[in-house]
């Protein structure tokens, strides 16, 4: 079935640390993987996506992973920032959009 | 570029109420969506419209709700009437391609229903 599971649900760092998040999707799911932010009282935005012909992209201090053999994708925020407090989520593309359950980040100052 | 507008941004109603929500997506954007997000998950959705059809409306419960697109832009999704279990955050988003690629959403409408 169409189903994205997303790992963990809440996660806590110290400043300056680094945060991984973790996603495994179902057979089905297309070749495209974006991770969306959600601040409070925000809708969800966009800060990165990557599609199957990759195993890795990176934008400054965010990176994906992604094992299409394993069905795992992964985010990885380095250098941790209070900013980047907020609620994570994972999506696949299946004949539509399907959003895991969400990872809130705590960045610790 | 302005972008995905929704109002309003809270509503409070009783139960058995009807409520409506209103979305003007970024311009030019053919493709427009009508998620939900319960507290502490990700967004559900809820209908899918290219242009001012409706194609795939698979998990919007028609028995109370309905949504519409007239000409294509700016769209209303309505509940009514209102139950306790509708409350949570509706969003609204679109997209200038269909079925990938990024999804701009707007802040979202914060029903209660008491």
């Amino acid at each position: 079935g169409e189903n994205v599971e997303q790992h963990p649900s809440t996660l806590s760092v110290q400043e300056g640390d680094s945060a991984v998040i973790k996603c495994t999707y179902s057979d089905s799911a297309s070749n495209y993987f974006p991770w969306y932010k959600q601040e409070l009282g925000k809708g969800p935005q966009l800060i990165i996506d990557i599609r199957s012909n990759v195993g890795e992209k990176k934008d400054q201090r965010i990176a994906v992973t992604l094992n299409k053999t394993a069905k795992h994708f992964s985010l990885h925020i380095t250098e941790t920032q209070p900013e980047d407090s907020a609620v994570y989520f994972c999506a696949a593309i299946y004949d539509k959009v399907i959003f895991g359950p969400g990872t809130s980040l705590s960045v610790i100052p | 570029e302005a972008g995905v507008v929704q109002s309003p941004r809270y509503k409070i109603i009783e139960k058995k109420q009807p409520v409506a929500f209103w979305c003007n997506p970024i311009s030019g954007h053919n493709t427009l969506y009508w998620y939900l997000q319960n507290l502490g998950q990700g967004p559900e959705l809820l209908i899918r419209y290219e242009n001012e059809e409706a194609v795939d409306d698979s998990q919007l419960p028609k028995d109370r709700f309905s949504a519409e697109r007239l000409k294509g832009v700016d769209s209303t999704l309505k509940i009514q009437p209102a139950e306790l279990g509708d409350s949570a955050v509706y969003l609204c988003a679109s997209s200038p391609l269909s079925g990938a690629g990024e999804l701009f959403f707007g802040e979202g409408s914060r029903l209660t229903v008491l």
